[in-house]
């Protein structure tokens, strides 16, 4: 049963500061490893997803890296803004059946 | 291309009434997933659908919640005799067929038990 795992819990952090986020899963057999964003209220959005075949994705200020055999994968935000506070969560996903995610991380970037 | 559509945003119910919660995915799509949170808690799975079958109902409670994709019309999570722990945020995710698996969430339902 795959397991994932979230490192900080929360963190707090000011403005400008390059940050990363942590993400662990106990069954290095998947097929892809998708991040989120949940601002308080809201659903998730969509921030990267890396397929199983790749190693690292980028958009903008985000890189999500991923290390299947060692279960793990990072979201690195560069220049970090008060924008960005909001609740960060790994999803691990094999195809046709279910994402399991972390419990998240909650992000405050203080201006 | 409008995104995963989710109705009613908010909902309230008695103790003992029933709830059904709505979920159109994004156009194209034909994988459905339902994910429940907890106030201060994760997102759990509950069910994964395709077009008129369940694909995988592990996380379902055995009873009083149902959930069905049927070939016309959205996806619909149904919870009878609702109880105040059944209070949440429930949330509809889409994926396209295909192999990317990339998951799009709607805004979720809130339902309240009084």
């Amino acid at each position: 049963k795959q397991e994932v795992t979230q490192i900080p819990a929360a963190l707090s952090v000011p403005e400008g500061e390059n940050l990363v986020l942590n993400c662990s899963f106990t069954d290095s057999a998947i097929y892809n490893l998708q991040w989120f964003r949940q601002d308080p209220g809201k659903g998730l959005t969509s921030l990267l997803l890396i397929q199983s075949s790749q190693r690292e994705q980028t958009s903008g200020r985000l890189n999500a890296s991923l290390d299947k055999s060692s279960g793990r994968s990072t979201l690195y935000i560069a220049a970090s803004q008060p924008g960005d506070s909001a609740t960060y969560l790994c999803a691990a996903g094999g195809y046709g059946q279910n994402f399991v995610f972390g419990p998240g991380t909650r992000l405050s970037v203080l201006p | 291309n409008a995104g995963v559509m989710q109705n009613p945003r908010h909902l309230v119910r008695r103790r003992g009434q029933e709830a059904r919660l709505r979920c159109s995915p994004m156009k194209g799509h034909s994988h459905v997933y339902w994910y429940r949170q907890l106030p201060e808690e994760g997102l759990k799975f509950m069910v994964y659908l395709q077009k008129e079958n369940i694909i995988d109902e592990s996380g379902m409670p055995k009873e009083r919640f149902s959930a069905e994709f049927p070939k016309e019309g959205p996806s619909i999570l149904r919870i009878q005799q609702v109880v105040r722990g059944d209070s949440a945020a429930y949330f509809c995710a889409s994926s396209p067929l295909g192999d990317t698996g990339e998951l799009f969430f709607g805004e979720g339902s809130r339902l309240t038990v009084l």
